[in-house]
């Protein structure tokens, strides 16, 4: 079964300071995908970034990038210019392709953003 | 706004009382999903339906039941809660079961307190 390990159970970083976030995950498929769900207190999780497996490059979406390394089965989350509105809880999850949509979640990262 | 809406947000029951959690979605998404999430851990997948299709986790309590009566709307039920099953429920949707585009939409949770 895969499992997915987020090592951080809090991490802090000043307003407009460079963050990340740490992920690994444990599998013996070759085609999955990876994602960043964001979690604000008392709101809806979120998607942050997804990146597929086949890809070599690593997925971007404004502030957020990923440092995928598919051999060491590492994926990393980093928050660029950290802002107040990023505080929250952050889950790294696993989805095979072989697995439909089951999603398989890391036990989260709770981020602070100190003004 | 399109959007996965959960009801109540918060709900108290007593411990044996059996409750009933609602979710609805205005994605028109075939799929939808039950998770468990307790306190500062990761969510737990307990079922899935596929438009009128069930699927249960093989680790999923007979304790928790669910019913689609149609596409819009789908329900968790607790038959008889214990403390052990205080915890947030967070239902999801999905367009369809699998393929490269697919992510997942949350709802903003119900929190169960069981007394």
């Amino acid at each position: 079964a895969q499992t997915v390990t987020q090592s951080q159970p809090e991490m802090s970083v000043q307003e407009a300071e460079t963050v990340t976030l740490s992920c690994t995950y444990d599998t013996s498929e070759s085609d999955y995908y990876l994602f960043w769900y964001k979690q604000p207190p008392s709101r809806q999780m979120i998607l942050v970034i997804r990146q597929e497996a086949y890809k070599q490059q690593n997925a971007t979406e404004n502030r957020f990038s990923v440092n995928f390394q598919k051999a060491a089965k590492s994926f990393s989350l980093k928050i660029s210019d950290s802002q107040l509105g990023d505080a929250a809880m952050y889950f790294c999850a696993y989805r095979s392709e072989a697995a439909g949509n089951k999603l398989t979640f890391g036990g989260g990262t709770r981020v602070l953003v100190k003004p | 706004d399109a959007m996965v809406i959960q009801n109540p947000r918060y709900q108290v029951t007593q411990f044996g009382k059996p409750v009933t959690l609602s979710c609805s979605q205005t994605l028109n998404h075939n799929v939808m999903y039950w998770y468990q999430q307790k306190s500062s851990q990761a969510p737990k997948l307990l079922f899935h339906y596929y438009d009128k299709d069930f699927n249960n986790e093989a680790d999923t309590p007979d304790n928790f039941q669910s019913r689609r009566p149609n596409t819009s709307f789908c329900f968790l039920d607790i038959r008889s809660p214990g403390l052990g099953d205080a915890a947030m429920y967070l239902c999801a949707t999905s367009r369809e079961w699998g393929g490269r585009r697919e992510t997942q939409y949350f709802g903003p949770g119900t929190r169960l307190l069981v007394l």
